[in-house]
């Protein structure tokens, strides 16, 4: 079947700018994650949604960042007012259970994000 | 805030040698996950590990959980070019309810 989709592949925003980063998670699954990927580091966690409900938001670095997942399918990562340090890769991944029942995470290919 | 440390940062081996990578966190762990990533794409599951002391096998790769749930290890046996790709595991545990706190992963290469 179909895995996590996620669009843009590459993104180049100019500082300042807004984005808005989407993740199609594999249909069914309950659990969604927003993780931030810096060049040769591992990913860091963003936000987790259990359906549509918003339950950890820990990770996101400032309030420039926002995540949203209103349907508890579909989500979107939007970053406002774009600086250079947050040129990284943003992985999405969904698993089919909470976080709870120890089910794996299934991460979509990223958005590549370049501020310039 | 829970942390994983991974070592080491790289491994370059000869095709047909072993490898390990070895993987501890600061709290105790509920489970552990291990990912391989390959040069240009994502992370992709590989195993998770969940009881104290288990040990889980896939043909040439080894997965150690340690008794006290705070540290795993990753072997692999006999080397080949398709091993190539930084392994990571992934830590779920303590009060981070929902967080999988990675490792910053071991990039191994193998030459043929």
């Amino acid at each position: 079947g179909a895995g996590v989709s996620q669009s843009p592949r590459y993104k180049v925003a100019k500082r300042g700018q807004d984005v808005a980063l989407r993740c199609d998670p594999i249909s069914g699954h309950v659990s969604l994650f927003w993780y931030q990927q810096a060049l040769g580091q591992g990913p860091e966690f963003l936000t987790y949604f259990q359906n549509e409900a918003q339950l950890d938001k820990s990770g996101l670095p400032s309030d420039r960042f926002f995540a949203e997942r209103p349907e508890g399918s579909v989500s979107t990562l939007k970053i406002q007012r774009t600086q250079q340090e947050d040129s990284a890769v943003y992985l999405c991944a969904s698993s089919l259970y909470p976080p709870g029942l120890n089910s794996p995470l299934h991460f979509g290919n990223g958005t590549r994000l370049t501020v310039t | 805030g829970q942390q994983v440390m991974q070592i080491p940062q790289y491994q370059h081996v000869q095709e047909g040698e072993d490898f390990t990578t070895y993987c501890n966190s600061s709290t105790t762990l509920s489970n552990i996950q291990w990912y391989k990533q390959r040069p240009g794409g994502h992370p992709v599951f590989l195993i998770q590990l969940v009881k104290s002391g288990e040990v889980k096998k896939q043909k040439r790769l080894t997965f150690q959980f340690g008794e006290a749930k705070k540290n795993s290890s990753l072997h692999i046996t006999a080397t080949q070019t398709t091993d190539v790709g930084t392994y990571f595991c992934a830590g779920a545990g303590g009060t981070s309810y929902g967080k999988l706190t990675f490792g910053q992963g071991t990039i191994l290469t193998v030459h043929p």
